[in-house]
């Protein structure tokens, strides 16, 4: 029940189009759900994270998806750019508990 | 500079060595972490620790050693018992709202 399952596991993206990266989770009780950003060789930075409170969040190009009736969420990056290629996480957690990975989505943007 | 930092960058472990990885944070933060990642996989949890002189094993303890004397500090020692250590092992810092700062990372490979 504490698994987060993450799709697809690669995606390729013209430049200016909008990858959408889909998570689900089965714990009703995770009430903290970030997306992380992984360069190769590098650790994972935060990007943006979302509480089960709301539908939507925005930061920048970024925006999460919230549905918590389906127990879902996603990640969309609008006009994505070469340097957005990276590999991207979502996880969830709830309280002072471990934080949940999913397994993780390899995006490539192509010029 | 606040922030994480992990030694080595790249380390190499002969048979039946033990192996010790630092991880230092001066963000004062109470929680501390240690994950595992081999390529194409997600992060996997090794230990974690929410207080000094506390920890708890993770998904994947077995092979590994940690203690937690300083707030700040968090090392992970791999030990001969670990029989496929080879991995990008990366450390964390988080904070009750269960934001974690991920260091650099360090790589290890088993000669």
């Amino acid at each position: 029940q504490q698994q987060v399952k993450q799709s697809p596991q690669s995606l390729i993206v013209q430049k200016g189009g909008i990858p959408i990266i889909n998570c689900a989770y089965e714990n009703t009780a995770f009430d903290y759900f970030p997306w992380y950003q992984q360069f190769p060789g590098k650790g994972p930075a935060l990007l943006i994270a979302i509480r089960p409170d709301v539908s939507e969040k925005k930061e920048g190009r970024f925006t999460i998806s919230f549905n918590k009736s389906a127990k879902q969420f996603s990640l969309h990056i609008m006009d994505s750019q070469p340097g957005d290629s990276a590999t991207y996480f979502c996880a969830a957690s709830r309280g002072y508990q471990k934080v949940t990975f999913g397994t993780g989505t390899k995006l490539q943007v192509i010029p | 500079d606040g922030g994480i930092t992990q030694s080595p960058k790249y380390l190499f472990r002969k048979e039946g060595q033990n192996v010790t990885l630092s991880c230092e944070q001066n963000l004062n933060h109470d929680a501390m972490y240690w994950y595992r990642q081999d390529p194409g996989q997600g992060l996997r949890l090794i230990y974690y620790s929410q207080i000094v002189n506390d920890f708890q094993k993770g998904d994947i303890a077995e092979g590994y050693s940690v203690s937690r004397e300083k707030k700040e500090s968090f090392p992970l020692t791999v030990t001969s018992a670990q029989k496929n250590p080879t991995a990008f092992y990366l450390c964390a810092s988080g904070t009750g709202s269960n934001e974690q700062f991920f260091g650099p990372g360090t790589r290890l490979t088993v000669l």
